[in-house]
């Protein structure tokens, strides 16, 4: 099956740093990336759907000047927290979507759990 | 808008015993149905969908689920619970929206325990 790695899998940091999560489609291209984030006992919300060589599209009530994204290849989205704080505490996960057409599915990364001090 | 309601945020069963998740949609078109499985700190894995066709989906790990269209459900059903089945399980729905773009939404979640 379609395999979706995130890196890294898990970061701690200082509040006011930024930092960067890497999601790679590895056997497949991905036009279409998913960022979720998901709080402890939750259910996964969309934060941004990111588009190859576009623009993403971020879902309302996320701020895209702190959660940057760039998707700048097919098999590469990166979504950065800028001046992190300890509420964006939280469980990071992608999902790629293949650029053939397909049903829909989407490929899960293994998640990226960000937390800050 | 499309949205899932899980019932019941969590489900004790017995090793050995039925397992049985509900889930019911709601979608202005037809839907797209699709069953997660959640392991900690993991990401999502595919355990079964829906799109069109036969109504009764198998999935991996013994997983099957029932898309009824008049009861607007896709409850997911495993005949005999195992240790291992011990996990959050997320129903979502999808479906096509402004853009273009095929949007997931995803049930609050269930989790599931199996008692030895």
């Amino acid at each position: 099956g379609a395999v979706v790695s995130q890196h890294p899998s898990w970061v701690i940091c200082k509040s006011g740093t930024s930092v960067k999560i890497e999601c790679r489609s590895l056997d497949f291209q991905a036009t279409t990336m998913f960022w979720y984030r998901q709080f402890p006992k939750q259910s996964l919300m969309l934060m941004a759907t990111s588009n190859e060589g576009s623009k993403a599209t971020y879902e309302q009530g996320v701020e895209k000047d702190k959660f940057l994204i760039n998707h700048a290849s097919l098999t590469l989205s990166t979504l950065t927290v800028t001046s992190a704080h300890p509420e964006d505490s939280s469980f990071y996960i992608c999902s790629a979507r293949d650029a053939l057409p397909s049903t829909n599915e989407q490929f899960f990364g293994p998640g990226t759990r960000l937390t800050v001090l | 808008a499309q949205s899932v309601t899980q019932l019941g945020s969590h489900v004790s069963v017995s090793e050995g015993a039925l397992v049985l998740l509900r889930c019911n949609y709601s979608s202005s078109v037809p839907p797209y149905l699709f069953w997660y499985v959640q392991y900690p700190n993991q990401g999502l894995q595919l355990l079964l969908k829906y799109t069109t066709g036969a109504t009764l989906v198998k999935g991996i790990n013994g997983f099957e689920a029932e898309f009824k269209k008049s009861e607007t459900s896709f409850h997911l059903t495993k005949p005999s619970a195992h240790m291992s089945d011990a996990a959050e399980y997320f129903c979502a729905v999808s479906e096509a929206y402004s853009g273009g773009y095929q949007k997931v939404t995803f049930g609050t979640g269930t989790k599931l325990q199996v008692i030895p």
